[in-house]
């Protein structure tokens, strides 16, 4: 089966710039996360989608980041204006969303914030 | 409140040489405990989980790990290291109750000389 895509890869912007980050999940799956791993951290969850419904967004910056999921599939995470601290790897993970943790994770976009 | 502490940050070990990467857990239930590989420029690979029963658990590419309720402990570890288990290593717990939540700890960065 397809993996979890991701894109872009990579993202270099100036402060105070927006960006927005794209994610296509596993077929079927009803539950997408968008983690931040920040360098020499662990990553942290950001917002959990079910379907196209919110769960979680608790630890979203909700003055800068905002995210949606359009029809329960594609996501798009925004960050507008960035701050230096946004450097870090945004990860894109999708699962089942029942029992098991069966977490799939795309490879992320890497995010610099010059 | 839940977290993950990975104590060494940095491990380096010669090819051949035995392994273990330490990870202890606060939560107050009964955890479901998972270890994650990620190597330069991927997403996150999951090794082995524990949920229940018994407390030894292996994993791919030759990896166990160890359930220790009274240590809050689930160390991953591996006979003999091949050169190609260099990548970061991240423990994490799931948080049941919100739709498979995970919270990573801060991750190992494995060295491998040879």
């Amino acid at each position: 089966e397809a993996g979890v895509a991701q894109s872009p890869r990579y993202k270099i912007i100036e402060k105070r710039q927006s960006v927005a980050f794209w994610c296509n999940p596993i077929s079927g799956h009803a539950t997408l996360y968008w983690y931040q791993q920040i360098l020499g951290q662990g990553p942290k969850l950001l917002i959990q989608f079910q379907n196209n419904g919110v769960v979680d967004d608790s630890q979203l910056p909700k003055d800068r980041f905002s995210a949606e999921r359009l029809k329960g599939v594609d996501s798009t995470l925004k960050i507008q204006p960035a701050k230096l601290e946004d450097s870090a790897v945004y990860l894109c993970a999708s699962s089942t969303g029942t029992g098991g943790y069966g977490y799939t994770f795309g490879s992320g976009t890497r995010l610099t914030v010059v | 409140a839940q977290s993950v502490t990975q104590p060494d940050i940095h491990i380096t070990v010669s090819e051949g040489a035995s392994l273990e990467l330490r990870c202890n857990y606060s939560y107050g239930a009964t955890p479901y405990l998972f270890w994650y590989v990620q190597s330069p420029g991927q997403g996150l690979q999951l090794l082995l989980k524990y949920f229940s029963g018994d407390t030894l658990v292996q994993g791919i590419k030759g990896f166990e790990a160890e359930f220790k309720r009274s240590q809050s402990s689930f160390n991953l570890r591996k006979p003999s290291v091949h050169w190609s288990d260099a990548a970061e290593y991240f423990c994490a717990v799931g948080v049941s109750g919100g739709y498979n939540k995970l919270i990573f700890g801060a991750g190992t960065r494995l060295a491998v000389h040879p």
